[in-house]
C-alpha cells in the first residue's frame, strides 16, 4: 500500500544532542511537510519542500534544518535539542493541484 | 494570512445523539477545507473535506457544511459511536504551489456510552 513512512516512532535524546528524524513515502508525491505538534495543539508547519525547493516558515527556529535528497525521502535535523522540543513531528505529503495532505504516523521525540 | 477559529475546544455527547463542530477562516481566498481526526498518539487522519464550489457533502454519518459568504464551515456527526472520540481539526487552504494548511484550535469530542 502506498503510504507515509517515519522513522523511528519514539526517539530519546539528550539535551543538546543532535537528533535525525526521517519520513519516506511510496505516493510519489512532489511536496513534503514536517509538522510540530504539541499536546493538545494544532499541528505547526515547520517548513515544506515543493520538488527539491525548500520553503521555511518564518516562526520556524534556525535550530531545525531539513534535507530532501530525494522524491521519496526527507529528513528533519535537530541541531540542538532543547525541553521545549519534545513534541510529536508529523510528516505528511501531497500533490497539488489535488490539496489533499497525508500524515505519517509521527515520531514522538522525548528530550532528557 | 489566514487564521481559522474552532468552537468549541470541548465537546461531550451521549452515545447516539450527534456533534456540531463550527470553524470561521478570514481569507476569503481559501477554497479547500479538509477535517482531520486525530486519536490520541495517532496520525491525523483525513475523514471529509469539501471544496468551496460545494454548499454540503455527506458521507454516511458525517456531513460538512461551507457557508462561504459567512466565511463559516461546520462537521456534523450523527449517531455518535464511542470510536467516534478523538481530537478533530479543520484547516482551510487555497489552491497555491504549496498546497498549505491553516489549522483550527481543534475539538475534543467524548462520546459517553
Amino acid at each position: 500500500d502506498a503510504m507515509v513512512i517515519q522513522n523511528p516512532r519514539y526517539q530519546v535524546t539528550q539535551f543538546g544532542k543532535p537528533v535525525t528524524l526521517s519520513c519516506s513515502q511510496t505516493l510519489n508525491h512532489n511536496v513534503m511537510y514536517w509538522y510540530q505538534q504539541k499536546s493538545s495543539q494544532a499541528p505547526k508547519l515547520l517548513f515544506h519542500y515543493y520538488d527539491k525547493d525548500f520553503n521555511n516558515e518564518a516562526d520556524t527556529p534556525d535550530n531545525f534544518q531539513s534535507r530532501r535528497p530525494n522524491t521519496s525521502f526527507c529528513f528533519l535535523d535537530i541541531r540542538s535539542p532543547g525541553l521545549g522540543d519534545a513534541a510529536m513531528y508529523l510528516c505528511a505529503t501531497s500533490r497539488p493541484p489535488q490539496e489533499t495532505q497525508y500524515f505519517g504516523p509521527g515520531t514522538r521525540l522525548l528530550v532528557l | 494570512g489566514e487564521n481559522v477559529e474552532q468552537h468549541p475546544s470541548t465537546l461531550s455527547v451521549q452515545e447516539g445523539d450527534s456533534a456540531v463542530i463550527k470553524c470561521t477562516y478570514s481569507d476569503s481566498a481559501s477554497n479547500y477545507f479538509p477535517w482531520y481526526k486525530q486519536e490520541l498518539g495517532k496520525r491525523p487522519q483525513l475523514i471529509i473535506d469539501i471544496r468551496s464550489n460545494v454548499g454540503e457533502k455527506k458521507d454516511q454519518r458525517i456531513a460538512v457544511t461551507l457557508n462561504k459568504t459567512a466565511k463559516h464551515f461546520s462537521l456534523h456527526i450523527t449517531e455518535t459511536q464511542p470510536e467516534d472520540s478523538a481530537v478533530y481539526f479543520c484547516a482551510a487552504s487555497m489552491h497555491n504551489a504549496g498546497n498549505m494548511l491553516t489549522f483550527g484550535g481543534g475539538t475534543r469530542l467524548m462520546v459517553k456510552p
